[in-house]
This record gives C-alpha cells, sequence and structure tokens, in this order.
C-alpha cells in the first residue's frame, strides 16, 4: 500500500496563475482533508470531504477550491494564486472523520511569487 | 481558530531524559490525538485517547487526559535522538467529529 500520496512535491507559481494539487488514498478511507502549514501556525484545514461527491468548508477556505468525484482522489485548486497561499500542503485521510487516526500524505511545497 | 495549544512552543533535553509536553484546549471533547511531525515531513499518528480515558500508554509514550482541567500531556521516556520532532495535539469535538483542529505543537530537540 502507498497508503496517501500527494503530486506535485513542489511547485513555483506567478501571482495569477493557477493549478491543482492531487491527493491519492488506497485505503478506501471515506474522509480526506487538506490542510496548510505556515511557520508558527502548526496545520489549519482548508477544505475537506466526508465521501465521495462531497465537500465541506475548513477553517481557511477562501481562494480555494476542491473536487471529491472519485473516492480515492481528493483535489486542491487555486485559481488565481496569490503570494499569501505560499505554503506547505497536507492532504491526510481517515476511516472515520475525527474518530479515527488521520493518514498523512508527504506534503506539497508550493512558492508563490 | 485552533482548539488545541501546546505548552512548551520548544523543548530541549539530553538524550536519555523524559521529555513532557501539554496540550490545552477550550471545549468538550470527544476525543484527543497526538502527532509527530519530523522536519520536512508528513505527520504521524501517535496515539488517541477518548474523552472517557484518562491514561493510555503505546511503547515509550504514556498520554494523559483530564477533561475537567481540558488538557492533555504527551511523556515520552528515555528519550532518543530519533525523538526530534515537532508535536501536535488535534481534538474533535463532540459536535463536530468528521473534523480534528490541530495545535501549534512543540518543538522537541534532543541533545547527544
Amino acid at each position: 500500500n502507498a497508503g496517501v500520496t500527494q503530486t506535485p512535491k513542489f511547485r513555483v507559481l506567478k501571482t495569477g496563475q493557477s493549478m491543482t494539487l492531487l491527493c491519492a488514498q488506497d485505503m478506501n478511507h471515506e474522509y480526506m482533508y487538506w490542510y496548510r502549514q505556515d511557520p508558527g501556525m502548526g496545520l489549519r484545514l482548508i477544505h475537506y470531504s466526508v465521501g465521495e461527491g462531497t465537500t465541506a468548508k475548513g477553517e481557511v477556505p477562501d481562494g480555494y477550491n476542491v473536487s471529491r468525484l472519485k473516492k480515492q482522489n481528493f483535489l486542491l485548486g487555486l485559481e488565481s494564486a496569490a503570494p499569501s497561499q505560499t505554503s506547505v500542503y497536507f492532504c491526510a485521510s481517515s476511516d472515520s472523520g475525527g474518530n479515527y487516526e488521520q493518514y498523512f500524505g508527504p506534503g506539497t511545497r508550493l512558492t508563490v511569487t | 481558530s485552533q482548539q488545541g495549544e501546546e505548552d512548551p512552543q520548544a523543548l530541549s533535553i539530553q538524550e536519555g531524559e523524559n521529555a513532557t509536553m501539554n496540550c490545552s484546549y477550550k471545549t468538550s471533547i470527544n476525543n484527543l490525538q497526538w502527532y509527530r511531525q519530523n522536519s520536512g515531513r508528513g505527520l504521524v499518528h501517535l496515539i488517541l485517547i477518548r474523552s472517557n480515558e484518562r491514561e493510555k500508554h503505546s511503547g515509550r509514550l504514556r498520554v494523559t487526559l483530564d477533561t475537567s482541567k481540558k488538557s492533555s500531556s504527551l511523556l515520552i521516556t528515555a528519550s532518543r535522538a530519533a525523538d526530534t520532532a515537532s508535536y501536535f495535539c488535534a481534538t474533535a469535538t463532540w459536535n463536530r467529529d468528521d473534523k480534528i483542529i490541530f495545535g501549534k505543537g512543540t518543538r522537541l530537540h534532543i541533545l547527544p
């Protein structure tokens, strides 16, 4: 099992460009999450999904969109990147929401210039 | 807004000593989890303690939960260099247990 994978690992964008981050899990988990991690801020939840075809807003959703068309994949989109979106992005999945452990991907380091 | 707050923010101890980190939270919880993050890596789950539990052990880890004080502690005994990492607590609240909220973490450095 690969667990949770994220692509790409690194990306540099110019302000205003768009991109999509892909998260894939092979554990048949219902719940998937996107977080961003900034220095001194811990992890903040961007969007999450409680099952295929569902999405919900987290703590810091502005400027991001997500889609969960297939159970194993969770996509995070930036339509018009801003320097404030420079961060490390982590995807996670879980069998049953907050009642069980989350499994994390290795992260994507995004720089917006 | 972050629910959990770890204390201290940073901790340096000698190899072999015990390390204790604390987490305080604000609202009633369903469970509290501890995660470890090595530099440049994703988070790894360490232990989950439910609101009706007071103490759990896993290897060299001991977690306590005091719901009356809304606090938890993580004890790592006989620390090793490989324990150098950031440690985060995360809470799932009763009315929103579809997600967890992370604190800002404690950076632990084990000195040789």
